[in-house]
């Protein structure tokens, strides 16, 4: 049962335009979300994160809004750049009492293709 | 800026074979994780150490072991490995265990580690 579900495996989208991807969870115990971008061959690497608490976070080009009571989160990329073609992960935590990993739960990945 | 240093990148293994992924940081992280990605899905924990001489079972540990050797290292073992081990793995540390993305503590990942059973 998938906690983290980003329904769209590709995503095609014009340079400069704007990319918008997406992301629901199932656990209302998730209170943490992040977004990791990811090149063929390396690990990902963290972009933009938001805490519950808030409904936008925003970073440069990147923003990342959060609809609690939808259970959704978008990012959003404006412009979009030919250095922006990566796979998009969500990710989210719970918060955890007493240390630990706190590890997050993934989604599957949202391919971003920007075409010149 | 070497970060987080996976060995090796490639391998092949026959069923019932052994093998170790070793894993070095070199941020003086306390935290060190170790990762699968299998085709079309997300990545998903297999073991964490939260600091040196500790070690816990993520979501996946069933088939491996592991080693916090030092601060610096953490290993991943596949003691008689199977073809359902066929994944990419990711190593990756972070300054402390607990909350990921918070102010200080983003987790950063090795470049993976392709494994491939026959």
């Amino acid at each position: 049962d998938q906690q983290v579900k980003q329904n769209s495996p590709s995503l095609s989208v014009q340079e400069g335009r704007i990319s918008i991807l997406n992301c629901d969870y199932t656990n209302s115990m998730f209170d943490y979300f992040l977004w990791y971008k990811k090149y063929p061959a390396e690990g990902p690497t963290f972009l933009i994160s938001i805490s519950s608490i808030k409904d936008k976070n925003e970073d440069g080009r990147f923003t990342v809004f959060l609809n609690k009571s939808a259970k959704h989160l978008s990012l959003h990329i404006v412009p979009s750049q030919p250095g922006d073609s990566a796979v998009y992960f969500c990710a989210a935590s719970a918060s955890m009492s007493g240390g630990g990993a706190d590890g997050l739960t993934f989604g599957k990945g949202t391919h971003l293709i920007i075409q010149p | 800026n070497a970060g987080v240093t996976q060995t090796p990148k490639f391998q092949v293994l026959k069923t019932g074979q052994s093998m170790t992924l070793q894993c070095a940081q070199d941020m003086n992280h306390n935290s060190m994780y170790w990762y699968r990605q299998d085709p079309g899905m997300g990545l998903r924990l297999i073991y964490y150490s939260a600091s040196e001489g500790t070690t816990d079972k993520g979501e996946v540990p069933n088939g491996y072991n592991v080693s916090r050797l030092n601060k610096r290292e953490f290993s991943l073992r596949l003691e008689s490995a199977a073809p359902s081990q066929t994944s990419v793995y990711f190593c990756a540390s972070s300054s402390r265990g607990g909350r990921q993305g918070v102010s200080g503590n983003t987790i950063y990942f090795g470049e993976g580690s392709w494994l491939t059973v026959v």
